[in-house]
């Protein structure tokens, strides 16, 4: 069965500071990496997608892959307060499966 | 602005009531989903269909089901709603997921009373 590990939180990270987020996936045939962030009592919105080895910045976020051991990550950088919310690993697994399995996600906590 | 409408927002009603949550999407997608979510807790897959005419149970045994007569709708039923079935019901739809994942849609919160 394909497994997405998250660590659930809370993570607490003082404003201002780089969080960091890490997800480990089971299926080493997993072609695409997802990672939503949702706010209590909202639906999950993706913020960064990625698919090839090494690091993807979009603003004060980058997501980080490493294929060979099967982890995946989200930087983000000069943390404020609206980020506090749930982070959700999604992964896309290969040989033609299709759907995506998502983590339990990590509650990241903001400190002012 | 959201391609990907979820009707009602919130819902309360009483034990035994029938109800239906609504999800269109405007995007053409062929996939879509219906997850249900507790409050802090983890997504769980209870219904997804890859097209027209075409639906499957998820993960999660759910006494729920649904149709899927039109591409753009998918709604979920619930024949006779209990307390158990408080939760909250979130719709996703997807074309290239490689490339692009899931669209959510805003939810429904429902509570059984």
């Amino acid at each position: 069965q394909k497994e997405v590990e998250q660590n659930s939180g809370p993570l607490s990270v003082p404003e201002g500071a780089i969080a960091s987020l890490n997800c480990t996936y089971s299926d080493r045939g997993s072609q695409s990496f997802f990672w939503y962030r949702q706010y209590s009592g909202k639906s999950p919105e993706l913020i960064m997608f990625i698919y090839s080895n090494g690091d993807k910045e979009d603003g004060r976020f980058t997501a980080q892959l490493n294929k060979a051991s099967q982890y995946v990550s989200l930087l983000i950088r000069d943390s404020q307060p609206s980020d506090s919310a749930t982070y959700l690993c999604a992964v896309k697994a290969g040989g033609g499966a299709d759907g995506l399995t998502f983590g339990k996600g990590t509650h990241l906590i903001i400190q002012p | 602005e959201a391609d990907i409408y979820q009707t009602p927002r919130y819902l309360v009603i009483g034990t035994g009531k029938k109800i239906t949550l609504e999800c269109s999407q405007t995007m053409g997608h062929d996939k879509m989903y219906w997850y249900q979510q507790d409050p802090g807790m983890e997504l769980h897959l209870i219904h997804y269909s890859y097209g027209v005419n075409s639906t499957e149970k998820g993960d999660l045994s759910s006494e729920s089901t649904v149709s899927r007569i039109r591409t753009e709708h998918f709604p979920l039923t619930l024949e006779s709603a209990r307390p158990s079935h408080t939760s909250q019901y979130l719709c996703a739809s997807s074309d290239q997921i490689s490339v692009y994942g899931y669209t959510f849609g805003s939810g429904t919160r429902l509570t059984v009373v």
